[in-house]
């Protein structure tokens, strides 16, 4: 089984609908992140948790929030989806200090 | 600021090897790492440097100068299967964030 589970694996959508993207963990780590990739940009970091209680935003943070509901699972949510929105949506987990795990990704078409 | 550069894409033969190269700027260096990138699939973690120097692990390698702010990945009997895309990252900043390059795309010919 996956250590890094992320669903759904591939979403359309329409201009102004709500989605949510769920990331889950069976690594035990404190520390979640939520990145988005697109070509030729690398990928960006949209939020970050480091246990619970503690929320940051990335540099991308604009249009998304996310919820760390516990320990294993932390979700992004685009409240009002826009075509440019439009990537390949990875989480990530890791321990301290220690090296980040990427989830498979979430391919998301926003029209 | 924090900036990342790597050659966009690289060509190399089967059997041969390769060397990529990383350049990095981040306040508050904490550790160096690369990654592999298949398309479409995530990322998963090749090497990590935090003090000067090399790194081996079977046929991958990655080297560390901090005080040069560079780094590589070398790859050595090339097969076809190591074609992907290669990303370093820096960790460093306020917060131990990791800042990721845009990836080097490694075609492997025959």
């Amino acid at each position: 089984d996956a250590d890094v589970t992320q669903t759904p694996r591939n979403r359309i959508t329409k201009t102004g609908k709500r989605i949510m993207l769920e990331c889950s963990q069976t690594k035990g780590h404190d520390r979640m992140y939520w990145y988005r990739q697109d070509p030729g940009l690398g990928l960006r970091l949209i939020y970050y948790s480091f246990d619970v209680k503690d929320i940051n935003k990335g540099e991308i943070s604009d249009g998304y929030s996310v919820s760390r509901q516990a320990q294993a699972k932390f979700s992004l949510s685009l409240e009002s989806a826009i075509p440019n929105q439009t990537a390949l949506y990875f989480c990530a987990t890791s321990a301290s200090q220690e090296t980040q795990y990427f989830g498979p990704g979430t391919r998301l078409l926003v029209l | 600021g924090q900036n990342i550069d790597q050659p966009t894409e690289m060509t190399a033969t089967e059997g041969a090897i390769v060397q990529i190269n990383c350049t990095y700027q981040t306040s508050g260096f904490n550790g160096l790492f690369w990654y592999q990138q298949h398309a479409g699939e995530a990322p998963t973690f090749l090497s990590y440097n935090v003090l000067d120097g090399l790194e081996e692990k079977g046929r991958f390698s990655s080297f560390l100068s901090r005080s040069k702010g560079y780094s590589y990945l070398l790859l050595k009997e090339l097969q076809m299967k190591d074609s992907a895309s290669y990303l370093c990252a820096a960790r460093g900043g306020a917060t131990n964030k990791l800042i990721f390059g845009t990836g080097t795309l490694l075609a492997v010919q025959p």
